[in-house]
C-alpha cells in the first residue's frame, strides 16, 4: 500500500531555532496536511496545501507541496516552547478508498534540557 | 461552537468487555473517521462513513464495529474480539468524504484494558 515516511522522527530544540521536517510518499498525492497533536489531545490542523509547488505561511509556520507532488515539508522558525508537540504530515490522491487519507508516523518535537 | 465531542476521555476496561466509545460532531459535516494511535505508529483508520447508514472498513476494522444512525453521531465499539484494543482513539469528520477536504478532529478517548 501507500507509504508516507516522515522525518526526523524526533528532534530537541532549543527556544529560538528553526526547525524542519518533511515527508515523501511513494506515490503522487493531491493534498498535503500538516498537523500538531499536543498531548493527550486530537490533531490539530495547521496549514493545508492543495497544489504542486504551493508555498504556504501560518504565522511562524511555512510548509511547501513538492513539486514531484512526492513530498512536502514543514519550517518552524523561531521556535518558542509551546511547539513542543507530535507534527503529522497526511496526504491525500483521491484514487484511492474514501476516506483513505495516510498519515505519516510524526515528528515529536521535545525542549533541550 | 461547533466541534466533535469524544467520550469518555479515559475509559478501563477488563479482558472479556465491549464498550463503545462515543463520538458526536454540531459541524454538519457528512462524513466521519475513527483512527486509532498507538505510540510511535502514526494514525490507522479503523472505520469510516460517508453517509447516515453507511459504513466502510479501514486498514484495521477487525474486532471493531460502529453504526451510523444519525449524521451527527458516529460510535465506535471496541469488541472483546480486538486482540490488543489498549490506545488512543481519535473521531474525525469532514464536509465531504476526504479529498480535497480535510479531517476536523476530536480530542481523543484513552482506553485501557486491565
Amino acid at each position: 500500500g501507500q507509504q508516507l515516511n516522515q522525518s526526523p522522527q524526533s528532534m530537541f530544540i532549543q527556544e529560538g531555532e528553526d526547525v524542519s521536517m518533511n515527508c515523501t510518499s511513494s506515490s503522487i498525492f493531491n493534498t498535503w496536511l500538516w498537523y500538531k497533536q499536543d498531548p493527550g489531545e486530537g490533531p490539530v490542523l495547521l496549514i493545508a496545501l492543495y497544489k504542486a509547488g504551493e508555498l504556504t505561511s501560518n504565522g511562524r509556520l511555512t510548509a511547501q507541496f513538492g513539486i514531484t507532488r512526492k513530498d512536502s515539508f514543514l519550517n518552524i522558525s523561531a521556535s518558542i516552547p509551546s511547539d513542543v508537540g507530535i507534527y503529522f504530515c497526511a496526504g491525500n490522491n483521491y484514487g484511492g478508498s474514501q476516506g483513505n487519507l495516510i498519515f505519516g508516523k510524526g515528528t515529536k518535537l521535545s525542549v533541550k534540557p | 461552537d461547533g466541534g466533535i465531542t469524544q467520550s469518555p476521555k479515559y475509559l478501563f476496561r477488563k479482558e472479556g468487555q465491549n464498550v463503545t466509545l462515543s463520538c458526536e460532531q454540531n459541524l454538519n459535516h457528512d462524513a466521519m473517521y475513527w483512527y486509532r494511535q498507538d505510540p510511535g505508529q502514526g494514525l490507522r483508520l479503523i472505520y469510516y462513513s460517508q453517509i447516515v447508514n453507511d459504513f466502510q472498513k479501514g486498514d484495521i476494522a477487525e474486532g471493531y464495529s460502529v453504526s451510523r444512525e444519525k449524521k451527527e453521531s458516529f460510535p465506535l465499539t471496541v469488541t472483546s474480539a480486538q486482540k490488543n484494543p489498549t490506545a488512543f482513539y481519535l473521531c474525525a469528520s469532514s464536509i465531504i468524504p476526504s479529498g480535497a477536504n480535510v479531517l476536523t478532529f476530536g480530542a481523543g478517548s484513552r482506553l485501557t484494558v486491565l
